[in-house]
This record gives structure tokens, C-alpha cells and sequence, in this order.
């Protein structure tokens, strides 16, 4: 069975800083596919960034990007430049068959 | 523009009624699925549909059902039998279903169903 751990429930920010959102992954399969998800208070699931476990570089995109560490299970999520708009839950998932596995979130505030 | 609607945004229920919830994709998906999200926690799997007339259970299917007479379109009836049906339901959809884990799942604005 695959799982999904955020041991963060919450955490906390300044703006324009950076901040990194951990997340660490159990399966047995050897292909698979660790998303991220962000959640404002609007309840919509907005996806972020994507993960293959195949692919050679940390995926970025923007001011995401995924520090993967396949011999650790882990593949934290890296905000750089925070802005007030990025205080929202986060979601870690895990391509499962046919279906995402889901972890239990961060709550990230960002304060001025 | 593309995306996923659902709707309504809030729902209020009565014990012992059903409910359909709807969602909606313009973006020519083949998979659809539907999830439910709970306080506190990320979100299961109530059933999903990798093409048109078909679908399967996912883990928490009971008293729920689903139809799939279009491809851009998935309603969630939650039936009397759903025990606890109060929770922010979330709809989405991937290109195609498959072994691949690029598959990319994007989602509904979600319907908050209430239990009066």
C-alpha cells in the first residue's frame, strides 16, 4: 500500500522568504508519481508541481520546486519569495493505481 | 476557458434524502473522478471513471453512486445510506487513466454538502 506523511501540520513565514514544506512517501512500486497540491480557504485543489520517480532533476516550476530524495522517500516542497497569496493548505499525493493518495496537509501563513 | 465546474457550492440536506452533485469538464479528459475531503484531513476516493459508461468503486464508495453517460459529465448521487455524508466533495478530472504517473488529476471548486 502506498502512504503519504506530513509530519507539518502547520507552519509559519515571512514574506519574501523561503520555505520548505515536507513530505515523505512509502510504496514498493518502482515507478510512481509525487504531486503537490495547494488548497486556499476557496476549498478548489490547485495543482503545482509534479515529480516522476525517474526523473533525474528536481522538478521547479516557478517558484516551486520539489527537493526529491528518492533513497530518503522524501519530496519536500521548496516556496522561495513567499508571498501573502501563498498562506493556503498543502497537499502532498502520491500517483497510486489509479488513484492519488493524499497526505493530511500543511497549513502555511504567511505574515507582512 | 477550460476547467471543472461543480455545482451547487453549498448544499443542505435533510436525513433520509438523496443528493446528486454535478460536475462538468470542458477540457476532453477521459478520467474523472470523485473525492471526499473531511476537517483535518486530505482527500479519499469515492469512485472514478477512466471513459465514458464506465466506472469502479474507490475506497469509501458506500452509499454513494455514480453515472457516466457523457464524457464531460459525472454526477455523485449521495444516497440515505451515506452514514456521515457531511463534507467538501471534490470533483476532478485526468487526461487518461493509466499506469503512467504523469497522469495529472485537476480539480473542481468543490460542493460543500451539509446534513441538516
Amino acid at each position: 500500500a502506498q502512504k503519504i506523511t506530513q509530519t507539518q501540520p502547520g507552519m509559519f513565514v515571512q514574506e519574501k522568504e523561503a520555505v520548505t514544506l515536507d513530505c515523505t512517501y512509502d510504496t514498493s512500486d518502482p515507478s510512481y508519481g509525487l504531486f503537490w497540491y495547494k488548497q486556499p480557504s476557496s476549498g478548489e485543489m490547485i495543482f503545482l508541481i509534479y515529480q516522476g520517480s525517474y526523473d533525474q532533476q528536481n522538478a521547479t516550476e516557478g517558484r516551486y520546486s520539489l527537493n526529491f530524495q528518492k533513497a530518503r522517500k522524501s519530496a519536500n516542497l521548496v516556496i522561495s519569495a513567499s508571498q501573502l497569496g501563498d498562506s493556503a493548505m498543502y497537499f502532498c499525493a502520491m500517483r497510486g493505481f489509479q488513484k492519488l493518495v493524499f497526505g493530511t496537509g500543511t497549513r502555511l501563513l504567511v505574515s507582512p | 476557458d477550460g476547467g471543472i465546474t461543480q455545482s451547487p457550492k453549498y448544499l443542505f440536506r435533510k436525513e433520509g434524502q438523496n443528493v446528486t452533485l454535478s460536475c462538468e469538464q470542458n477540457l476532453n479528459h477521459d478520467a474523472m473522478y470523485w473525492y471526499r475531503q473531511d476537517p483535518g484531513q486530505g482527500l479519499r476516493l469515492i469512485y472514478y471513471s477512466q471513459i465514458v459508461n464506465d466506472f469502479q468503486k474507490g475506497d469509501i464508495a458506500e452509499g454513494y453512486s455514480v453515472s457516466r453517460e457523457k464524457k464531460e459529465s459525472f454526477p455523485l448521487t449521495v444516497t440515505s445510506a451515506q452514514k456521515n455524508p457531511t463534507a467538501f466533495y471534490l470533483c476532478a478530472s485526468s487526461i487518461q487513466q493509466g499506469i503512467s504517473g504523469t497522469d495529472t488529476q485537476y480539480f473542481g471548486p468543490g460542493t460543500r454538502l451539509t446534513v441538516l
